[in-house]
């Protein structure tokens, strides 16, 4: 099983809201991201997770705060966020970190009004 | 760091028609390069990968070569199905320490004519 799931598929939110996004995988994987996604773009990673711990911020604004509560949960928390960050927002995992497969999720579309 | 062009970017072709992505990397490093499908409203879904120590593979309709000295790779579809319509996009990532990040290509968009 090569599943890793995402709630909310959509999200609509005011600039002053604050939401979560949450990825769950039940693999055993050691290593999650996010990414951001626009239209007839190639996936950008935002973060990446190792051992529960932050590894990575790939410089991504101090609105968006990733969570990794467990090994098999990872959160991406919103607030105060812009029109121009309206996306797919994706979750992957790897068995680890460094040239692993990575398997992702099936996104959360976030459109910021 | 790496830099990973796919070509074309577009790309349409008849139903049971063979279709050629191609990909370059510029990082000698690179070791690892798999492909993903993305259908409309989806995220990217592996469909086939291959490391540096092999020079080809294949799963059914879909194979993908790799020359390490000219630093390309290819995915190849045969016998196209309207299914195989979708947005491919190849990467590469090397399993040295310190590296984690995928380096995506720009996509290409395969449209399977019936």
């Amino acid at each position: 099983d090569t599943e890793v799931t995402q709630t909310p598929k959509h999200l609509v939110m005011g600039m002053t809201n604050k939401k979560s996004l949450k990825c769950e995988q039940h693999m055993g994987h050691r290593a999650m991201y996010w990414y951001k996604q626009k239209a007839k773009k190639p996936p950008e990673l935002m973060f990446v997770y190792s051992y529960e711990k932050l590894s990575i911020n790939e410089s991504v604004p101090s609105r968006f705060s990733p969570e990794c509560p467990n090994s098999s949960l990872l959160n991406l928390h919103l607030h105060a966020l812009q029109p121009e960050d309206s996306a797919l927002y994706l979750c992957a995992s790897s068995q680890a970190l460094q040239g692993f497969t990575q398997y992702f999720g099936p996104g959360t579309r976030l459109t910021v009004l | 760091g790496e830099n990973v062009e796919q070509h074309p970017s577009t790309l349409s072709v008849q139903e049971g028609d063979s279709a050629v992505i191609k990909c370059t990397y510029s990082d000698s490093a690179s070791n690892y390069f798999p492909w993903y499908k993305q259908e409309l409203g989806k995220g990217p879904q592996l469909i086939i990968d291959i490391r540096s120590n092999v020079g080809e593979k294949k799963d059914q309709r879909i194979a993908v070569t790799l020359n390490k000295t000219a630093k390309h790779f290819s995915l190849h579809i045969t016998e196209t199905q309207p299914e195989d319509s979708a947005v491919y996009f190849c990467a590469a990532t090397s399993s040295g320490a310190g590296s984690y990040q995928l380096t995506f290509g720009k996509g290409t968009k395969l449209s399977v004519i019936p």
